[in-house]
């Protein structure tokens, strides 16, 4: 079936670093990607999505290219701020399908 | 709209005790669902409803029911909890389109603890 895979966390990076969260996935056909983040103690936003192949998506100053020839949709952001600590979750909806199947999470802690 | 609301926030059960997990959205959308979360295992599908009257099983069914019986409320029902099912319920909703890439829009969630 369906799978997503994250980079293990957690991740703690300084302000301004340059930040890459790994996520691959298994599917057929192609699927639509999702990144969603928790902040402490809230349910999950939508930051970005992507519907086919090459496409790029961006919010906030995070961005994530699909890539079909790799499986992956790697989330990163140039500079990252204090604020942007949270959970980020990569996620995939099957062709056809309503189901959103999540990767296990990355923990990141910005320290300023 | 206030989108997609969950109670209660927080709630502590004995093992062996009933309750109801309790959903609704505005949002006039017809697919809801029920996911846990646990530590190291991020969500995992509970029970999810393509619309009224309609609702099947997803990752992790055992131990919950769940009914629709209008677009707005999705009931989560824990007829005898147990130690296991100590965890973070959230509730999402989303319209039922073809394109795929319908956003989920998650509730804030319900902290359940089982002794």
């Amino acid at each position: 079936g369906d799978s997503v895979t994250q980079m293990e966390g957690p991740v703690t990076l300084s302000e301004e670093a340059f930040l890459t969260i790994n996520c691959t996935y298994t599917a057929t056909g192609y699927p639509s990607l999702f990144w969603y983040v928790q902040y402490p103690g809230e349910g999950l936003q939508l930051l970005l999505k992507a519907t086919k192949a090459d496409d790029k998506g961006s919010n906030k100053g995070f961005e994530a290219t699909y890539r079909k020839e790799t499986t992956s949709f790697h989330l990163e952001k140039g500079s990252v701020q204090v604020s942007d600590s949270a959970v980020y979750f990569c996620a995939l909806r099957g062709l056809g399908a309503q189901k959103l199947v999540f990767g296990q999470g990355t923990r990141l802690t910005i320290n300023p | 709209n206030a989108g997609v609301t969950q109670t209660p926030k927080f709630q502590v059960l004995k093992t062996g005790q009933s309750m109801t997990l309790q959903c609704a959205q505005d949002m006039n959308h017809e697919y809801m669902s029920w996911y846990r979360q646990d530590p190291g295992m991020g969500l995992r599908l509970i029970h999810y409803s393509v619309g009224a009257g309609i609702t099947d099983q997803g990752e992790v069914p055992n131990g919950y029911n769940v009914s629709r019986s209008t677009t707005e409320d999705f009931p989560l029902r824990l007829l005898s909890a147990a130690p296991s099912q100590t965890s973070v319920y959230f509730c999402a909703s989303s319209p039922v389109r073809t394109g795929g890439g319908e956003t989920q829009y998650f509730g804030p969630g319900t902290r359940l603890l089982v002794l």
